[in-house]
């Protein structure tokens, strides 16, 4: 069984502030991670992906990769009140045909105006 | 492009019915998954098809089935219901070609509130 681990929140920074979260996965072979950022009562809406170990950036957001260490996180630079929801880590699994995504228990973040 | 449709949106249903949920993925999209979200468990994996195929199956009884058509819209269905399957269930819809690649995001539908009473 896949695990995949987020820092428990929640999380509550100041407007123009950097958020931090990360994530850990314990399936060495894992190939693709994704950011997802849930506000209450709606669906997941993919914010970040990335496939090679570093940084990737878009925008006020920047996802990070190590493999060595199973770990993946995610930086909201000048967090505004609207980056105020549950984010969700997703990890795909180590077979080449394992189509499926493992999610994390999501990270609640509340930036305070 | 329009996104991933999901519906009802809203169901409400009794103990021992079956429910049958209708996902239509994004144009040009062939994989559909199929997501249980439930605030004690998160979410969870149920299915995914592509090209009409189930390639992966997640941890649900049998009861918890599924098909896509060759227009890959897909169907999911739950038999004998029981309260515990109320959740929100969502569906995916992706280019599903390759993991590790910019085909392999998967897009959310705004998923179908199933009540079971």
């Amino acid at each position: 069984q896949k695990e995949v681990e987020q820092n428990s929140g929640p999380l509550s920074v100041p407007e123009g502030a950097i958020a931090s979260l990360n994530c850990t996965y314990s399936d060495r072979g894992s190939q693709s991670f994704f950011w997802y950022r849930q506000y209450s009562g709606k669906s997941p809406e993919l914010i970040m992906f990335i496939y090679s170990n570093g940084d990737k950036e878009d925008g006020r957001f920047t996802a990070q990769l190590n493999k060595a260490s199973q770990y993946v996180s995610l930086l909201i630079r000048d967090s505004q009140p609207s980056d105020s929801a549950t984010y969700l880590c997703a990890v795909n699994g180590e077979e080449s045909n394992d189509y499926k995504l493992s999610f994390g228990a999501g990270t609640t973040v509340t930036v305070r105006a | 492009k329009a996104g991933v449709t999901q519906t009802p949106r809203y169901l409400i249903k009794t103990r021992g019915q079956q429910v049958t949920l209708s996902c239509s993925p994004i144009s040009g999209h062939r994989s559909v998954s199929w997501y249980q979200q439930t605030p004690g468990q998160g979410l969870q994996f149920l299915f995914e098809y592509f090209s009409e195929t189930q390639r992966n199956k997640g941890n649900f009884p049998g009861r918890f089935s599924g098909r896509q058509f060759s227009n890959s819209r897909s169907e999911m269905n739950v038999s004998t219901l029981e309260l515990g399957d109320s959740a929100l269930y969502l569906c995916a819809s992706s280019l599903g070609l390759q993991p590790g690649t910019n085909s392999y995001e998967q897009y959310f539908g705004p998923g179908t509130r199933l009540t079971v009473t």
